[in-house]
């Protein structure tokens, strides 16, 4: 049984330029969530989809988006990215809202 | 103030030594409660769920508070390879997760 996947495992931008990460979750859930990690911070939550539908939103601009699929993967998008958008990004699963299954993240650098 | 808020340490401790973790959250319509562990740049993995009442699960006890809107993890016997960040989350019915910024923990020999 697959866990949660993410790619690419690293990726390097240019400010301004825009990104896309992709999750696919745990067979059997339902629901991705998407964080953001600075060093020495926690995962701070972006947004969670369930039915492919945004359902929860953080404290986080417009430049950030996402969609999921009718196979539950999804896909978070960057738009305009700045300096301050480096850092470690991780997709969770979860079946409804119960215990999220993390994987192992996407990092992101932006020069 | 944060939302969730932890004691940062770290915790240095020797090897079959007690620890506690404590964690407190501000948002009273939370409705669930984790502790998950994380090691050097990876992610996090769940430990644990917490209840109201109170589980274990081998060397680990998680409780909680909702008066006091308080979550405890005790580790008793500490091993070399409890050393990691450990994350208190807390949810809401909406589904929203809020982390704690983790206490580290060291376990020397």
């Amino acid at each position: 049984d697959a866990g949660v996947t993410q790619s690419p495992t690293h990726l390097i931008k240019t400010r301004g330029q825009q990104v896309t990460l992709r999750c696919s979750p745990k067979s059997g859930h339902d629901t991705v969530s998407w964080y953001q990690q600075a060093l020495g911070q926690g995962p701070q939550f972006i947004f969670q989809y369930y039915e492919e539908e945004e359902r929860q939103r953080g404290n986080f601009p417009d430049r950030f988006s996402g969609h999921q699929f009718p196979n539950y993967s999804s896909e978070l998008n960057v738009n305009a990215l700045l300096l301050g958008d480096s850092a470690l990004y991780l997709c969770a699963s979860s079946l409804r809202a119960y215990e999220q299954y993390f994987g192992p993240g996407t990092r992101l650098t932006v020069t | 103030r944060k939302e969730v808020e932890q004691d940062p340490g770290p915790f240095n401790v020797p090897e079959g030594a007690t620890v506690a973790f404590n964690c407190t959250y501000s948002n009273s319509a939370s409705q669930s409660f984790f502790w998950y562990r994380q090691d050097c740049r990876k992610e996090p993995k769940l430990l644990m769920s917490v209840y109201s009442s109170g589980n274990e699960d081998g060397r680990f006890t998680a409780q909680l508070n909702r008066a006091s809107q308080y979550i405890s993890l005790l580790i008793r016997d500490s091993k070399l390879s409890d050393s990691a960040t450990y994350l208190c989350v807390v949810n809401t019915n909406a589904g929203k997760s809020t982390f704690g910024d983790g206490t580290t923990l060291t376990v020397k020999p």
